[in-house]
């Protein structure tokens, strides 16, 4: 079975508005930690958010905010406003256990379009 | 800081030759660094995980004899393609774990002929 799912392939939205990017996940280990990078067409990978499985709140980054629904394994994306520079390909991750040195397991991506 | 450069951003070679890949942390000594492969419209999958002063771990299906890793310094890890053929035309990305945090390079574009 798939560790995290990301079921849209492409989304739009007009510039300015929010959208939210879907992620579930599906881990037994009760220590987690969920991340979500964003990759613009240079490549590179910039980290966003990050919410840890004991979290009592939701994480938020400025005009990034993760809606975590942990009964039902979810950890959407929030991205409030949004911008031009703002379309890249979203790619939400996890890391299973305590030990930071344990690998990502990274889901398809969701490519953001926004319009102005 | 918590900066982690790769060399060469792009790469072109012919098929049979060797590439090699540099990762370097820039301001911090990582003692983890992680090597991850992604096609094009595809996700990152990890090849292998890199220790300092010992051998990497390299994930199911990934040949160890065709990716060479080797991290000798604290700072520096690097992915050798032996061999080289047009399927292993990729982009690969490295991280440096840092502070719970993985921090990855700007990626290497191979492309081979």
């Amino acid at each position: 079975a798939q560790k995290i799912t990301q079921t849209q392939p492409g989304m739009f939205v007009q510039e300015k508005e929010a959208v939210t990017l879907d992620c579930t996940y599906d881990t037994s280990d009760p220590s987690y930690g969920l991340f979500w990078y964003k990759q613009p067409s240079s490549g590179e990978m910039i980290f966003l958010i990050y919410q840890g499985s004991y979290d009592q709140q939701n994480a938020t980054e400025g005009r990034y905010s993760l809606n975590f629904q942990k009964a039902r394994k979810s950890a959407n994306l929030v991205i409030s406003a949004s911008q031009l520079g703002d379309s890249a390909m979203y790619f939400c991750a996890m890391r299973e256990g305590y030990n930071a040195g344990n690998m990502l397991t990274f889901g398809g991506g969701t490519r953001l379009m926004v319009k102005p | 800081g918590a900066v982690v450069s790769q060399h060469p951003s792009r790469v072109i070679c012919k098929s049979g030759t060797s590439v090699k890949i540099e990762c370097r942390s820039l301001d911090f000594q990582a003692t983890t660094m992680f090597w991850y492969r992604q096609f094009p419209k595809q996700s990152l999958m990890l090849m292998a995980t890199s220790n300092e002063g010992s051998k990497a771990t390299y994930e199911q299906g990934v040949e160890k004899d065709k990716f060479l890793i080797n991290h000798a310094s604290l700072t520096l890890s690097t992915l050798t393609v032996t061999s080289a053929h047009p399927e292993d035309s990729s982009f690969y990305i490295c991280s440096a774990l840092y502070r719970n945090e993985q921090f990855f390079g700007p990626g290497t574009r191979l492309t081979v002929l």
